[in-house]
């Protein structure tokens, strides 16, 4: 049980490049979320799903577009990074209840993301 | 007022102290509660939740004071282990209204 797994864990990018992040969770989760991570700014939210095929803005998405084709897999993608999205990325995924009660999140280690 | 507050800190204690953390939140329709524990350059891991009626686990104690809107964490026979940073959550069970406090850094002494 690998929990919540995040590739790549470092990447450089120039401007203007492109890119996507895979987060992938073996704990049959419902709910999946993008965070990004900034010193003094704490986690803000970029992207959610709460299923299969959904998706659903958060906080800060511009910038980032999102796919959950796969309940256990969640997808960044930066279609054209700019130096203002130089962040620590984290990916999260947590289960839910009937009255949509959602547990806590389990988080995956992240991908340090440079863009020059 | 924002949503969560928390003293970023540091907090610079020695070990075996006993330490206290509140995390004041401005939602009064906020539903669930959560203390996560953030080692550098880490991911966030939970610590605990927290209960209305409060709730213990070893030497970590975590009070939700529905009334004044913050909850607490207290931390006894303090470890050097314990240095990290300590992040508040407060949950709104709407998928978009998770929202984490900025955290408060520990740092135990030896």
């Amino acid at each position: 049980n690998a929990g919540v797994t995040q590739t790549p864990k470092f990447r450089v990018l120039k401007t203007g490049q492109s890119m996507t992040l895979l987060c992938a969770q073996d704990m049959n989760h419902e709910y999946m979320y993008w965070y990004r991570q900034d010193p003094g700014m704490g986690l803000r939210l970029i992207h959610y799903s709460v299923g299969e095929g959904t998706t659903a803005k958060g906080e800060v998405p511009d910038g980032y577009n999102v796919s959950r084709l796969k309940k256990q897999n969640f997808l960044l993608g930066l279609e054209s990074a700019a130096p203002s999205q130089t962040s620590v990325y984290f990916c999260a995924s947590s289960s839910v209840a009937d009255d949509l009660h959602t547990y806590e999140q389990y988080f995956g280690p992240g991908t340090r993301l440079t863009v020059t | 007022r924002k949503e969560v507050e928390q003293d970023p800190g540091p907090f610079n204690v020695p070990e075996g102290a006993t330490v206290a953390f509140n995390c004041t939140y401005s939602n009064s329709a906020s539903q669930s509660f959560f203390w996560y524990r953030q080692d550098c350059r880490k991911e966030p891991k939970l610590l605990m939740s927290v209960y209305s009626s409060g709730n213990e686990d070893g030497r970590f104690t975590a009070q939700l004071n529905r009334a004044s809107q913050y909850i607490s964490l207290l931390i006894r026979d303090s470890k050097l282990s314990d240095s990290a940073t300590y992040l508040c959550v407060v949950n709104m069970n709407r998928d978009d209204k998770i929202i984490f406090g900025k955290g408060t850094r520990l740092h135990i002494l030896p």
